[in-house]
């Protein structure tokens, strides 16, 4: 079952803006990633917060995490044409287990 | 390092054959490997847990007798959809995990996925 939900479902912004997807799941949580998918590709694993974690940063990458509220976000700062993909939040619930559950994903463009 | 890779990239089957789907991780060790499955413009759903040495276990809803997965080695799973109809058409991406301590844990690597149409 799907755990993750996202918002926004599309975002359209210009090149060099910044891009915000949020993600929100149900239950408690060991740890949160978000993932890229360009078009019919697989999976690229952009950055891994712990729930004991509230932010990390990786490039011009930064996601935030609240456990309290269930939600994380990821912010793509000064976008580029090349950012333009599906992005997945995915969550691990069982210690070891490692079975992620994905998010609806975020589709992003970005315009020249 | 950490590729992991699914081999065909494409395949196009008629109703009612099998196709099987590989996976391998090529530079590493993986004793656990996933199964997903997603739909065009759609999320990954995880179809099964494939341990090495052991059987998968599948998620609710699953077919088991549909999807055989066989995890024969620490370097090689198989998908095989059996008897295969136009609605098991579908992208198909499996992930692998390596041994514990070796890599960061909780990270799986994922394959490039394989794109199956039934006609």
């Amino acid at each position: 079952s799907q755990q993750g939900e996202e918002d926004p479902q599309a975002l359209s912004i210009q090149e060099g803006e910044n891009a915000t997807m949020n993600c929100s799941y149900k239950t408690s949580i060991n740890n949160l990633q978000w993932y890229r998918q360009n078009s019919g590709r697989g999976l690229v694993h952009l950055i891994l917060i712990r729930s004991n974690e509230r932010e990390k940063h990786s490039g011009r990458l930064r996601v935030t995490l609240d456990t309290s509220k269930k939600s994380s976000s990821l912010l793509i700062t000064a976008s580029r044409a090349a950012d333009t993909a599906s992005y997945f939040c995915a969550t691990d619930a069982f210690q070891g287990a490692q079975k992620l559950v994905f998010g609806q994903g975020t589709r992003l463009t970005i315009n020249p | 390092g950490a590729v992991v890779s699914q081999h065909p990239s494409r395949v196009i089957c008629k109703s009612g054959t099998s196709v099987k789907i590989e996976c391998r991780s090529l530079d590493f060790q993986a004793t656990t490997m996933f199964w997903y499955r997603q739909f065009p413009k759609k999320s990954l759903m995880l179809m099964a847990t494939s341990n090495e040495g052991s059987k998968a276990t599948y998620e609710q809803g699953v077919e088991k007798d549909k999807f055989l997965i066989n995890h024969a080695s620490l370097t090689l799973s198989t998908l095989t959809v059996t008897s295969a109809h136009p609605e098991d058409s579908s992208f198909y991406i499996c992930s692998a995990v390596g041994l514990a301590g070796a890599w960061v844990p909780y990270e799986q690597y994922f394959g490039p996925g394989t794109r199956l149409t039934v006609t």
